[in-house]
């Protein structure tokens, strides 16, 4: 199936430091979501994108669908402790009917 | 959001036999969907659950080894069949929702083992 390029795999950051990761593919997608997958969770969505180049907030979160429609990003500003876990981007395709198409993951870690 | 419930939450099965996944939402939903993780891994879509339709599978599954049942807007059910080691991973159902049915919402998941 289609594949999501997602980086960094990993990162170790300072608490307080500003965290970014990203998306990419191949082809085009209508849709971005990043989720975060906690320990013995299922994902949380965390923010959701609906048009090229748009840019939205969640708190400390920032997310931007590319204006290509094949790539987005995930900021974090000011990193705290309870920051950690896996963050996921998702992609819907056009024709999909809803499906979603995972990234790899990000192992996001954060030092006191 | 919906809120989704899964049972059961864990379970460690031997080889051979077959474990039923239940996923209940608090409302009711079109559309449902069932993913596995496997360790370490991402979400992988098995198939599309709608009600009063057979499911959808992606590529690599198959009915007879995950069977699904969607008897209500609000109820679903996975079957792993035949179960192997392989197996192992984390089953997990979302619903769509939030603009034009284009989030995804999803269980805790259920922490399968076979031993």
């Amino acid at each position: 199936g289609q594949q999501l390029n997602q980086s960094p795999q990993s990162m170790f950051i300072q608490e307080g430091e500003d965290v970014s990761m990203n998306c990419t593919s191949s082809s085009i997608f209508n849709t971005w979501l990043w989720y975060k997958q906690d320990p013995g969770e299922g994902p949380v969505l965390l923010i959701a994108l609906y048009k090229a180049g748009e840019l939205t907030s969640n708190g400390r979160l920032t997310a931007q669908f590319g204006i290509t429609r094949k790539d987005s990003f995930l900021n974090i500003s000011a990193s705290i402790p309870s920051d950690v876990g896996i963050y996921f981007c998702a992609g819907q395709r056009p024709g999909s009917a809803r499906q979603l198409t995972f990234g790899s993951g990000t192992q996001l870690t954060v030092l006191p | 959001s919906a809120v989704i419930s899964q049972k059961p939450s864990r379970d460690i099965c031997q080889r051979g036999t077959s474990l039923t996944i239940q996923c209940q939402v608090d409302s009711q939903v079109t559309m449902m969907f069932w993913y596995r993780q496997q360790p370490g891994q991402s979400l992988t879509l098995i198939a599309t659950a709608n009600q009063g339709s057979e499911a959808t599978y992606e590529s690599g599954f198959v009915i007879d080894k995950f069977p699904i049942s969607r008897p209500n807007l609000t109820f679903s059910t996975l079957t792993v069949s035949n179960m192997s080691p392989e197996d192992s991973s984390i089953y997990l159902c979302s619903v769509a929702g939030g603009l034009a049915g284009s989030e995804q919402y999803f269980g805790p998941g259920t922490r399968l083992t076979v031993t």
